[in-house]
């Protein structure tokens, strides 16, 4: 089975834009969790969706979006970019308690 | 009390030798306790994962020793190998088909194994 796939892999922006960014889940995962990891929080949970519907939701302001489409992919959205927004953005599909993360997606904010 | 504490945070180890990384939780509503493994430049691979029944778990290298009642859980590598340098994470999550898609985790352990 292909692994969980994250686009783009890395993404330059400017302060006040927007940036979507894209995951496609393991085959038959009907769950996915978006993380941030940055050197100085850590890992982070920002959100998770699971048959479309966000389930569970991350301290996280509301600049910090996402949705799930009906075969599972997930997209999340991040307005009014911030320097601090600048981070590795992973995401997880789950199977039962197991997640299994993507490669992620690094976001550098100038 | 969401909260999960790592330490050391950073650990270097002569190959052959025993890895130890700890965790601690305080909030008893977490039932399943995972460890994962990240490389640079990827993402998390999960090692190896316990609940609060069990006390130990062992897989290959790599043991999971749980405390339920002093609420602490570690990662033992045992004769570890330069293939091991990574950077290491527990995490945990509480119990329910709402929170089992959320984990937290401790602020990682970059681990040095040294030939």
């Amino acid at each position: 089975k292909a692994g969980v796939t994250q686009t783009p892999r890395y993404l330059i922006k400017t302060r006040g834009q927007q940036v979507t960014l894209s995951c496609s889940p393991i085959s038959g995962h009907r769950s996915v969790s978006w993380y941030q990891q940055t050197p100085g929080q850590g890992l982070q949970f920002l959100f998770e969706y699971f048959s479309e519907t966000q389930r569970n939701k991350g301290n996280f302001p509301g600049r910090f979006s996402g949705r799930q489409f009906s075969n599972s992919r997930s997209e999340m959205n991040v307005s009014t970019l911030e320097l601090g927004d600048s981070a590795l953005y992973l995401c997880a599909s789950r199977l039962q308690e197991t997640q299994y993360f993507g490669p992620g997606t690094r976001l550098l904010v100038l | 009390q969401q909260q999960v504490k790592q330490s050391p945070q950073s650990l270097i180890v002569q190959k052959g030798g025993i890895s130890i990384i700890n965790c601690a939780y305080e909030n008893t509503a977490f039932d399943y306790f995972p460890w994962y493994q990240q490389f640079p430049g990827k993402g998390p691979a999960l090692l190896i994962a316990i609940r609060p029944d069990v006390s130990e778990k062992k897989e290959g290298r790599f043991t999971i020793s749980f405390n339920k009642s002093a609420k602490q859980f570690s990662l033992h590598i045992m004769d570890s190998q330069p293939g091991d340098s990574a950077t290491y994470f527990c995490a945990a999550s509480m119990g329910g088909s709402s929170n089992t898609g959320k984990l937290i985790f401790g602020q990682g352990t970059t681990l040095q194994v040294k030939p």
